[in-house]
């Protein structure tokens, strides 16, 4: 079956920089997208890479390799309000369009 | 504002007690997506339709039921609710397929199942 894999959690220090990564076992998908969750809300979108390479949105960047099955998500001058989960996401191409997310990365940013 | 509304937000019920949870959006979006999340497991997609009359399952579809006679609402029926239902949904809409895949989500509904 599908699968996309993200550590867990993450902690990372005010300031700087951290990487989160999303592997994955599947194929036929039309790109890699990237939310956002604080603690009780609902996800927001982040980011999206239809194509491998870096797509980068203002602190936040993502890259996709599709011939290595693996994408990330870079956070830069991190914030106390970048604290949350963070969840890679696929939408699969073919004939039907079901939506895969990842187990999510819940990011701690420390003073 | 655009917006995608759920309703309620907050549910107890007990178990067999058929419900309904409402989702409407006003953006015209053509594809719409209800999700659960449990700790742990991310958030999993339960149907999606794609336009109007046309759904079909996402990875949990079981005990869950939609129909999709409007393009702006989606509800999630569930007809005989169980215990393991209990959990965080969420409802999606996007534009539509094959583009970003940028979701725009409600703001979720806590249903817990006795």
């Amino acid at each position: 079956g599908q699968s996309l894999e993200q550590p867990s959690e993450v902690t990372a220090v005010e300031g700087a920089i951290v990487q989160i990564n999303c592997t994955y076992q599947t194929s036929g998908f039309y790109g890699l997208s990237w939310y956002q969750q604080h603690d009780g809300g609902a996800p927001t979108f982040l980011s999206y890479n239809a194509l491998d390479g870096l797509e980068e949105t203002g602190r936040f960047s993502s890259f996709l390799s599709r011939s290595d099955s693996y994408g990330y998500l870079l956070l830069q001058e991190l914030q106390m309000k970048d604290s949350a989960s963070y969840f890679c996401a696929v939408l699969f191409s073919g004939g039907y369009q079901k939506v895969t997310f990842g187990t999510g990365t819940k990011l701690q940013v420390i003073p | 504002e655009a917006q995608v509304t759920q309703n309620p937000r907050y549910l107890i019920t007990v178990t067999g007690k058929k419900l309904t949870v409402t989702c409407s959006q006003n953006m015209n979006h053509e594809y719409m997506s209800w999700y659960r999340q449990d700790p742990g497991l991310g958030l999993r997609q339960i149907y999606y339709s794609m336009n109007v009359e046309v759904t079909d399952k996402g990875d949990v579809p079981e005990g869950y039921k939609v129909s999709r006679k409007e393009k702006r609402n989606f509800p999630l029926i569930l007809e005989s609710p169980s215990p393991n239902q209990t959990s965080l949904y969420f409802c999606a809409s996007s534009l539509s397929t094959g583009t970003t895949n940028e979701q725009f989500f409600g703001p979720g509904t806590r249903l817990t199942v006795l």
